[in-house]
């Protein structure tokens, strides 16, 4: 049992250029959810899903675009990377919100050159 | 809309310490979720505990405690003889049941960053 599973661990992009952080998760977890930390600023909801087929903005969804084809996967697109998208990108999946809490992945460190 | 405030940006305590970190949180459902996470120096997410609005009982797990008290809103985290480890960043989070059905993510507090120094 993998739990979430992001990829990459890290990335260099250069502005302007695209790219797809991967989220997977092996629990059957109807909830899936996309945040990124940045320094101070705890962790803000960019994008979020309550099953395959259905997505919805978050917090700060600008720049970026989800789908949901499948139960066990999430991507997060990012379409023209800029350097205000230099962070740390966590993946998460819950079962339901009643249950102890989400299972979040170990992260993505991406900078935007 | 919900909100979450930790107030303690950094605290730092010699070893054997007790310390308290804070949590308000802000929301309109009568039905919703608390959660405190660790995040060590390695960078993952730690689920410490889940509480439901409907459970204002405290929670002891050996030197960690939480108090919950919804006429203050506020989720609070007590670390007792803390140690070396303990050193961290705790964020307090919130999910609402009925706004977002519990299935719109968490809103995170900044976050405290805990140095428990030897």
């Amino acid at each position: 049992n993998a739990g979430v599973t992001q990829t990459p661990k890290f990335q260099v992009l250069k502005t302007g250029q695209s790219m797809t952080l991967q989220c997977a998760q092996d629990m059957n977890h109807e909830y899936m959810s996309w945040y990124r930390q940045d320094p101070g600023m705890g962790l803000r909801l960019i994008h979020y899903s309550v099953g395959a087929g259905i997505t919805d903005q978050g917090e700060v969804p600008n720049g970026y675009n989800v789908s949901r084809s499948t139960t066990e996967d999430f991507p997060l697109r990012l379409l023209s990377a800029a350097p205000s998208q230099t962070s740390v990108y966590f993946c998460a999946s819950s079962p339901d919100a009643s249950t102890d809490g989400y299972t979040f992945g170990s992260g993505t460190r991406l900078t935007v050159v | 809309a919900q909100k979450v405030t930790q107030a303690q940006t950094e605290i730092s305590v010699v070893e054997k310490e007790d310390v308290t970190l804070d949590c308000v949180y802000e929301t309109r459902d009568t039905t919703y979720y608390l959660f405190w996470y660790k995040q060590p120096p390695s960078g993952e997410l730690v689920f410490l505990i889940r509480r439901n609005s409907f459970d204002e009982q405290n929670e002891i797990s050996g030197r960690y405690s939480w108090n919950f008290q919804k006429s203050t809103s506020s989720f609070n985290f007590t670390i007792t003889a803390s140690q070396v480890v303990d050193s961290a960043v705790y964020f307090c989070a919130l999910s609402e049941a009925e706004s977002g059905g519990g299935a719109d993510g968490l809103t995170f507090g900044k976050g405290t960053h805990l140095i428990i120094q030897p």
